[in-house]
């Protein structure tokens, strides 16, 4: 079966110190998004993509959050300076568009900032 | 905006009964998709029903099946004959069609099978 990669699975990290996450998703899927889990809010859309153009961030802290999809095949965000707070699951999905047939997700990467 | 509601944080059900789990939506438009997603501890995202809103026959897949109530905004979710590894988060979420095209999902149901 296809499936979304991402890495790394687990990340542990000082305050302060900058994060990437990668996403590769299935190929053809013309839609990726960033989500991200946490206890208190759920998951939460941070950005999404289609055809590599972002489409919509709103759901990012700009100051510290970017994304990027330097090419069909790479998703990234990026967190700098990372904080506590930051500590969630984060979820790469991709899709579609129009297709309406649920988007697919990577196992996401575990972030714990300490 | 449209909101997903699931009003049980936890659910349990004996090996090989039925539980139903309960998602209510709110939204104004007509045309929509609706999905539930079940996450076990491995922490994956895995697709086990979709629903389009047009459609009035409920749609099953195996041993999960939904009751979609379009008037009433209801989308609940049926799960028959449970089995161990049916024990997981359970997430519903609504689609549009229109603009982004993303998932908005609820809080999130987990349940609990006991054996």
């Amino acid at each position: 079966d296809a499936r979304v990669t991402q890495t790394p699975r687990h990340k542990v990290t000082e305050m302060g110190q900058e994060v990437t996450m990668r996403c590769q998703p299935i190929l053809g899927h013309n839609t990726v998004f960033w989500y991200r889990q946490t206890m208190m809010q759920g998951l939460e859309l941070l950005a999404y993509f289609r055809n590599r153009a972002p489409l919509d961030d709103s759901g990012m802290p700009k100051d510290r959050f970017s994304a990027e999809m330097p090419d069909a095949t790479l998703a990234t965000l990026k967190i700098q300076p990372s904080e506590p707070r930051d500590s969630a699951v984060y979820f790469c999905a991709s899709g579609l568009a129009g297709a309406f047939a649920g988007y697919t997700f990577g196992s996401g990467t575990r972030l714990t900032v300490v | 905006a449209q909101t997903v509601t699931q009003s049980q944080p936890e659910m349990s059900v004996q090996e090989a009964e039925t539980v139903t789990l309960s998602c209510t939506y709110d939204t104004s438009e007509s045309d929509y998709y609706l999905f539930w997603y079940k996450q076990p501890p491995s922490r994956q995202m895995i697709l086990v029903i979709r629903q389009e809103a047009y459609k009035q026959q409920n749609a099953t897949e195996n041993r999960f099946s939904v009751n979609f109530q379009k008037a009433a905004k209801s989308f609940s979710l049926k799960i028959s004959d449970s089995q161990l590894g049916d024990a997981a988060m359970y997430f519903c979420a609504y689609l549009t069609p229109q603009g982004a095209q993303k998932l908005v999902f609820g809080q999130g149901t987990r349940l609990t099978i006991n054996p």
